[in-house]
């Protein structure tokens, strides 16, 4: 199947920080890409879905302004935190589609101290 | 709106004993159903889609229903194995401008030597 990347897979940072998370399609073009959040025996959250070359869209209750994301490519896809605090801290995972199927990347777990 | 429901949220077999994980969903217009298998700490990996139009899936061991009038879908796997351990979570995509995947909370599935 097609491969996604992540990195870094671990970051451990400062409160008040910012942290960028890259997402790459290493063997695609990914016309879409979605960032999601898992808390520890949860589900995936979707945070947000972002279409190469255009603003992302955000799901409710996710602010844009701390999660900005951008998709400058069709295999690369940015998610940073801004100002991270300790509440911010989780397991990021990245996806990204070809027609109609999605693949994820390893994931990235933000610790904030 | 779509919902997603997994039975059991959590399964513990002896090894080589064969099971089924549930799936079941809410609107039964949707596009596909994909399986994923997710390590502790580690992001998804796609096991199985299956399309709208299809009734089941298989690849080696693994062998997923899909019954889209009745919003059901299962995930059957023969001859269980300790490395099989994992969450396995169920996904559906409705194709739209906005299509996303409605995860499941997963099923966790240990399997004893």
């Amino acid at each position: 199947g097609a491969v996604v990347s992540q990195h870094p897979s671990r970051v451990i940072c400062k409160s008040g920080t910012s942290v960028k998370i890259e997402c790459r399609s290493l063997d695609f073009q990914a016309t879409t890409m979605f960032w999601y959040r898992q808390f520890p025996k949860q589900s995936l959250m979707l945070m947000a879905t972002s279409n190469e070359g255009s603003k992302a869209t955000y799901e409710q209750g996710v602010e844009k302004d701390k999660f900005l994301i951008n998709h400058a490519s069709l295999t690369l896809s940015t998610l940073t935190v801004t100002s991270a605090h300790p509440e911010d801290s989780s397991f990021y995972i990245c996806s990204a589609r070809t027609g109609y199927e999605q693949f994820f990347g390893p994931g990235t777990r933000l610790t904030v101290l | 709106k779509q919902e997603v429901t997994q039975i059991p949220a959590a399964l513990s077999v002896p090894e080589g004993e064969n099971l089924v994980l549930n799936c079941s969903f809410t609107d039964s217009a949707i596009y596909n159903l994909q399986w994923f298998r997710q390590d502790p700490g580690k992001g998804l990996t796609s096991l199985l889609l299956i399309q709208s139009s299809q009734r089941e899936q298989t690849s080696g061991r693994l062998n997923a229903s899909l019954d889209k009038s009745s919003g059901r879908s299962t995930l059957y796997i023969a001859a269980s194995q300790p490395g099989d351990s994992a969450t396995y979570l169920c996904a559906v995509f409705r194709a739209s401008n906005t299509g996303k995947l409605i995860f499941g909370q997963g099923t966790t599935l240990q399997v004893k030597p």
